[in-house]
């Protein structure tokens, strides 16, 4: 398995521009998120899903998109990229929503807005 | 709404003693909490996790943590800290209800290992 994998690694845009960030999963997991990670501020929740089709808002959700057609993928889109959205983004999954399961990292992406 | 502070930014212990890194909770309800480490350029990685129970978790790498109800506490411990566990570490809350596997966490501490 290979668990959790994003891509790209790295990432420069401009102010204005968009992209999309991708994250997948090969464990079959039904719960998948998206956080960013600010020095001094832990790990923010972007927003996160419970199952094919089925998105929600976390606690920073603004200026970001999701979707989730499969149950492997889930897509982070930024709409036009603002310098406050320089962070560190990851994706995780989750065996289930009921249950006390750990979620499952991926190595992250290092995105810088200019 | 549920959240966990971790009180200290930076944790410096010498290699061989032992290593503790504090953490307390605020849930309505029983809590699910767990204990993450990232390494340097890396995502993070699970150690342990609290759902009921014994009070004392044990976890990867030597790693242990301690729920108490009355302290509202889980702070995590190794009894003989190595150089190779200075990183950063999470502790983060869940408060189990359908639907949601949504979890807080705390804004990390640096933890350096002095060889």
């Amino acid at each position: 398995n290979a668990g959790v994998t994003q891509t790209p690694k790295f990432q420069v845009l401009k102010t204005g521009q968009s992209m999309t960030l991708q994250c997948a999963q090969d464990m079959n997991h039904e719960y998948m998120s998206w956080y960013r990670q600010d020095p001094g501020m832990g790990l923010r929740l972007i927003h996160y899903s419970v199952g094919a089709g089925i998105t929600d808002q976390g606690e920073v959700p603004n200026g970001y998109n999701v979707s989730r057609s499969t149950t492997e993928d889930f897509p982070l889109r930024l709409l036009s990229a603002a310098p406050s959205q320089t962070s560190v983004y990851f994706c995780a999954s989750s065996y289930s929503t009921t249950g006390p399961y750990e979620q499952y990292f991926g190595p992250g992406t290092r995105l810088t807005v200019t | 709404a549920q959240s966990v502070a971790q009180p200290e930014d930076q944790v410096n212990v010498a290699e061989g003693n032992p290593l503790t890194v504090k953490c307390t909770y605020s849930v309505s309800g029983n809590p699910y909490l767990f204990w993450y480490v990232q390494y340097p350029n890396r995502g993070l990685q699970f150690l342990l996790k609290y759902i009921t129970g014994d009070n004392l978790v044990k976890g990867s790498y030597g790693f242990e943590a301690e729920f108490n109800k009355s302290q509202t506490s889980f702070h995590l411990k190794k009894p003989s800290a190595l150089v190779s566990d200075s990183a950063l570490y999470f502790c983060a809350v869940r408060v189990p209800f359908y639907g949601n596997n949504r979890l807080a966490f705390g804004k990390g501490n640096q933890v350096v290992v002095i060889p």
